[in-house]
């Protein structure tokens, strides 16, 4: 069976400081994707990361993919009150079936 | 906006009745999924619906079922709803070739309160 797991599920930054959200799995995919959620809101797509050594940015956001350690990270970069949300990674195990991370909530404080 | 539209966005039911909640597919999209979000958890893989025929099923009981139609659209049927059905349900259209699985676009979803 397929695990996710994302540290830390919980991030208190300050404005303008860096950091980095990981996220492990546990079986062999080469397909994986990054989401933003609001609260009480559906699933922003962030990133799909299609193979090894795949790396994507976006403004303040730069995600990456070592499908051989099983890893991705989500790194921000100069945090913005904005990127407060909860991130969550999610591995393709087979067929566009998803298994989920249990989610970083992330707060950005002035 | 992804091009899929659910309905109803809220409602309420008490325990041990059933729901129907309907979702509309982005327009070339094959393949609809279902996914069942508790408050503070990660969305789960209920099951999956392509060419009108059930393509995979998470750790979901008999009473979660589903529909997919000629035109992609789908429902979700709860059956006997428990106070745990609680949660926003949401789903998820891509488009499936045997070469290329396709991303998914998800809709705002149905948040389902069970009292």
């Amino acid at each position: 069976e397929l695990k996710v797991e994302q540290n830390p599920l919980f991030l208190s930054m300050q404005e303008g400081k860096n950091y980095t959200i990981y996220c492990n799995y546990s079986t062999t995919s080469d397909r994986l994707y990054w989401y933003r959620q609001d609260p009480g809101k559906s699933l922003e797509s962030l990133f799909v990361l299609l193979s090894n050594g795949a790396v994507k940015q976006e403004g303040r956001l730069m995600a990456s993919l070592d499908t051989k350690a099983r890893l991705s990270t989500l790194h921000i970069t100069a945090a913005v009150h904005d990127l407060s949300a909860t991130y969550f990674c999610a591995v393709d195990s087979s067929g566009s079936r998803l298994t989920f991370g249990e989610g970083t909530q992330l707060t950005v404080n002035p | 906006e992804t091009g899929v539209t659910q309905s109803p966005t809220h409602l309420i039911k008490t325990r041990g009745q059933q729901v129907t909640l309907r979702c509309s597919s982005q327009s070339g999209h094959n393949t609809v999924s279902w996914y069942q979000q508790a408050l503070g958890q990660g969305p789960q893989f209920i099951f999956q619906y392509y060419r009108e025929e059930e393509n995979g099923r998470g750790n979901f009981p008999p009473r979660f079922s589903g529909l997919q139609f000629p035109n992609y659209s789908s429902e979700l049927n709860v059956n006997a709803l428990e106070l745990d059905d609680s949660a926003l349900y949401l789903c998820a259209s891509s488009f499936f070739r045997v070469q290329n699985t396709g991303e998914l676009f998800f809709g705002e979803g149905s948040r389902l309160t069970v009292l």
